[in-house]
């Protein structure tokens, strides 16, 4: 079963930030939170992961609370072609296999 | 750089036959998956390879599922007989012992659809 929780939709204005929430109250200290997302009739694709600090990519920001319970997935500016469904993950790493919940499911709207 | 490959894209039987799903994964990605989703839910996990030999098969459905990795390239996930529950995307996923720690992690194919009548 998925260690995550997250809410199941989320709307939000097309050039605003929009702000996906995870939580992951039982992640052990040598795992990590990545973050996936799966636009329509796509397979999934890699945004970012992080461990205890903060990270960014050309892609997004992750924010990891320092208790390493919830984090936070920021789209800086959304666009419509952000619409999607998002999956947090915690996981080991390496090739172990990735466990997916249902995820949120991000609309923009213009 | 080429993705995933996967074919068919999508694939109607009716219940009771078999069918057949290909993947192709990135050149060099030593490990590759394949999930299954159902409308609605995340990809689950069906069964992993490392090169050639079967790391995780403990989801795979063995009286009905098979799947192989001959010569640890491409892969075949085989379904015989179908049932309708087993409608569904099948995911192929590749990664690199290399590019683990970094960035892409797994990368998927587009998937094949299947609709079991």
């Amino acid at each position: 079963d998925a260690k995550t929780t997250q809410p199941t939709s989320m709307d939000c204005a097309e050039g605003r930030a929009a702000n996906l929430p995870c939580n992951h109250s039982t992640i052990s200290g040598n795992e990590y939170v990545y973050w996936y997302r799966q636009i329509h009739s796509q397979g999934p694709q890699y945004i970012i992961h992080g461990l205890k600090n903060n990270e960014t990519n050309e892609m997004a920001s992750l924010i990891i609370t320092e208790d390493r319970k919830s984090s936070t997935l920021i789209l800086p500016h959304a666009t419509l072609r952000d619409t999607a469904v998002y999956y947090c993950i915690v996981r080991v790493g390496g090739n172990t296999p990735l466990v997916f919940g249902k995820g949120t499911r991000l609309s923009v709207i213009a | 750089e080429a993705g995933v490959a996967q074919s068919p894209r999508y694939k109607i039987i009716e219940k009771r036959q078999s069918v057949a799903f290909w993947c192709n994964p990135i050149s060099g990605h030593a490990t590759l998956y394949w999930y299954q989703q159902i409308l609605g839910q995340g990809p689950k996990l069906l069964i992993q390879f490392q090169n050639n030999g079967v790391v995780d098969d403990s989801q795979l459905p063995k009286d009905r599922f098979s799947a192989e990795r001959l010569k640890g390239v491409d892969s075949t996930l085989k379904i015989q007989p179908a049932k309708l529950e087993d409608s569904a995307v099948y995911l192929c996923a590749s990664s690199s012992l290399a590019g683990v720690w970094g960035k892409g992690g797994q990368y998927f194919g587009p998937g094949t659809r299947l609709l079991v009548l």
